[in-house]
């Protein structure tokens, strides 16, 4: 495998269901990170790591719980999730390095969720 | 939050033809990059602009910083079918943080 992969690429669950959704970069990158792309809203950050320690929680909801047990694997948890929820889920790596540097961020290709 | 508006949101042309796709905020990047995504796909990066007023080209497409380092555009000559994808652009400022903008979505009709 290589680049960034995610699974599963689709999830369909109801709002009392717990899910994972996973994410594993082969880059070798040090930062990771979960956005949320809507019909008719830009890309949204949701949460980054940086070192496999959590540096932004852009006000997500706790029905999210990130968890990023090394560097190479990020995992966005799921429960009591609401319809408004539904959207692709993206992953990201990059390898950052000094602050304000401009670093190319690599992007899986998505987990489109379906909440019911 | 800073906001990046991109025009148009979508756009539909014919193979051949020329385009520009504009993106446009209220805040100063320290730099911005152009992405393209494809359908079943995440974004791929196609260009990061450092300085105001800054021109790179890739092939067909020409991309443009703004010199106040506020605006971008994209202008993609002789459009092809496998130009079709959504364009998003993404502004970094001091922080590591992108924000993306709102994406203009084309489809080149062969």
């Amino acid at each position: 495998e290589t680049g960034v992969t995610q699974t599963p690429r689709h999830l369909v669950m109801g709002m009392t269901n717990k899910k994972s959704l996973k994410c594993e970069q082969h880059l070798g990158h040090n930062a990771m990170y979960w956005y949320k792309q809507s019909a008719k809203k830009p890309l949204e950050l949701m949460f980054v790591y940086n070192f496999k320690e959590q540096t932004e929680n852009n006000s997500v909801p706790s029905r999210f719980s990130p968890e990023c047990p090394n560097s190479s694997h990020l995992f966005l948890h799921l429960h009591t999730l609401q319809p408004e929820d539904s959207a692709l889920y993206l992953c990201a790596s990059s390898q950052e390095g000094v602050r304000g540097g401009v670093e190319t961020q690599y992007f899986g290709p998505g987990t489109r969720l379906l909440v019911l | 939050t800073q906001l990046l508006e991109q025009s148009p949101q979508f756009l539909s042309i014919q193979e051949g033809e020329n385009l520009t796709v504009y993106c446009n905020s209220s805040s100063v990047f320290s730099s911005l990059q152009w992405y393209r995504q494809e359908p079943g796909e995440g974004p791929v990066l196609l260009v990061t602009v450092v300085t105001g007023g800054e021109v790179k080209k890739l092939k067909r497409l020409t991309f443009q910083f703004g010199d106040a380092r506020k605006d971008s555009s994209l202008h993609i000559t002789a459009a092809q079918p496998g130009d079709t994808g959504l364009y998003l652009c993404a502004g970094k400022t001091g922080a590591n943080n992108l924000f993306f903008g709102t994406g203009t979505r084309l489809t080149v009709i062969p």
